[in-house]
């Protein structure tokens, strides 16, 4: 699976988008981009995930760049209970359904 | 649906001690897989499941048996506890390869003294 590059941790105001980079430059055609993340210490919860164009639910969007080599997601109207760790993680479909989760992004939503 | 239980949500061991973390799904999800967490850590994979009978090893399965009897269970055995087992253990499932969300369970939090 590709490695993927995440900032350690991020700020963001309550009520404003919270932007999550995440670098992939090694990622090869087959690979999924997803995100997860966990609260405090729960159990991770997905978020959303793409292959090659942007994807939006109820909880974010996926911005995924032409190349794939890196991608955003987006919390439109971050909360407080959005603080949680956020996983870039990218998958060749081959693996079955292992993840592997790197360190993440330590998102604090601040009022 | 209950989704994705684990039993107990804590335990204390003895190094030496064997047990089984008990995890069940109730979403006829084929693949089934245990990770662990070490604090301030990501998650690690132990083992994994794509069906029932089948199981393989992931990054860190040395001291963790696995079995799928059936497609709801997926129990982990510990064999003989040591205190690097100390950890938050997490399974989950999912319905299959890519495209598909893996559920978590609220987890397990072991300590072995």
């Amino acid at each position: 699976d590709a490695k993927t590059t995440q900032p350690t941790s991020m700020d963001c105001a309550e009520g404003r988008a919270a932007n999550l980079p995440c670098n992939h430059s090694t990622i090869s055609g087959n690979e999924y981009v997803y995100w997860y993340r966990q609260i405090h210490s729960q159990g991770p919860q997905y978020i959303i995930h793409g292959l090659k164009n942007n994807e939006t639910n109820e909880m974010a969007s996926l911005i995924i760049t032409e190349d794939r080599k890196s991608s955003t997601l987006i919390l439109p109207h971050a909360t407080l209970r959005d603080t949680a760790v956020y996983y870039c993680i990218v998958r060749v479909v081959e693996a079955g359904n292992m993840l592997t989760f790197g360190g993440g992004t330590r998102l604090m939503v601040k009022p | 649906n209950a989704g994705v239980t684990q039993t107990p949500k804590f335990q204390v061991l003895k190094t030496g001690q064997s047990m089984t973390l008990q995890c069940a799904q109730d979403m006829n999800h084929e693949y089934m897989s245990w990770y662990r967490q070490d604090p301030g850590m990501g998650l690690r994979l132990i083992h994994y499941s794509v069906g029932a009978g089948i199981t393989d090893q992931g990054e860190v399965p040395n001291g963790y048996n696995v079995s799928r009897s059936t497609t709801e269970d997926f129990p982990l055995r510990l064999l003989s506890a040591a205190p690097s087992q100390t950890s938050v253990y997490f399974c989950a499932s999912s319905y299959g390869l890519a495209g598909y969300e893996q559920y978590f369970g609220p987890g397990t939090r072991l300590t072995v003294t």
